[in-house]
């Protein structure tokens, strides 16, 4: 299994600012997937990111709202512009080989 | 319709209890089933990965896949405090998205 680490792990924020989450994983992997878990609500796919390739975004998820990076085989980024208290949940990224998803540890964003 | 349905629980059981968590689907295109557990503060951790129906064993913790029926099952034998966790079912088809669960939470009292 891979070893993910997510930065920062928590922010309180102020509305109308943006906020950028790095995924770092400890081997080097195709497809990288950053979901965001609300309160009672089931992990919600934001997008899939390839290295080397535009971001495939869910529906109900925008690209300027959500930019997503992808410099290279262990490294991915997610922004979360212009929030808003909607905006507050965690944000996971997960890697996986085929259909076993492994996840980060979650940074916990509270917009005010 | 939701694509996956769970019941959210919570679940409170005695230590040694047998533990049974559900979820029922619509899509019967699903073929690989998960379990996640998560604990509070941390994301989820495979537990279980199952292909089309059938049992799988895994210690104390056991997969069941009912396609027939679009109903998974996750028993856990001898309940221990720290499986106290939310516990979250997964599916997906061949390709692409995975669909979860909300999650059950699961307290095991000592």
């Amino acid at each position: 299994s891979a070893v993910i680490s997510q930065k920062p792990s928590r922010d309180i924020c102020q509305r109308g600012t943006s906020l950028t989450i790095q995924c770092q994983v400890d081997s080097q992997v195709t497809m990288m997937f950053w979901y965001r878990q609300q309160p009672g609500q089931s992990l919600t796919l934001i997008a899939t990111a390839n290295q080397g390739s535009e971001a495939t975004y869910e529906s109900g998820f925008v690209i300027d709202k959500f930019p997503i990076s992808r410099p290279n085989l262990t490294f991915s980024t997610l922004t979360v512009s212009n929030m808003s208290p909607e905006d507050s949940s965690i944000y996971l990224c997960s890697v996986g080989p085929g259909h076993e998803q492994f996840f980060g540890p979650g940074t916990r964003l509270t917009v005010l | 319709q939701k694509e996956v349905e769970q019941d959210p629980g919570p679940l409170s059981v005695p230590e040694g209890a047998i533990v049974s968590l559900n979820c029922t689907y619509s899509n019967s295109a699903f073929q690989y089933f998960m379990w996640y557990r998560q604990y509070s503060r941390k994301g989820p951790e495979l537990l279980m990965y199952t292909y089309s129906s059938g049992n799988k064993e895994d210690g104390r913790f056991t997969a069941q896949v009912d396609k027939s029926s679009k109903y998974i099952s996750l028993f856990i034998r001898d309940s221990q405090p720290s499986d106290s966790a939310t516990y979250l079912c997964a599916m997906s088809g061949s390709v692409g998205q995975f669909y979860f669960g909300t999650g059950t939470s699961l307290t095991v009292i000592p």
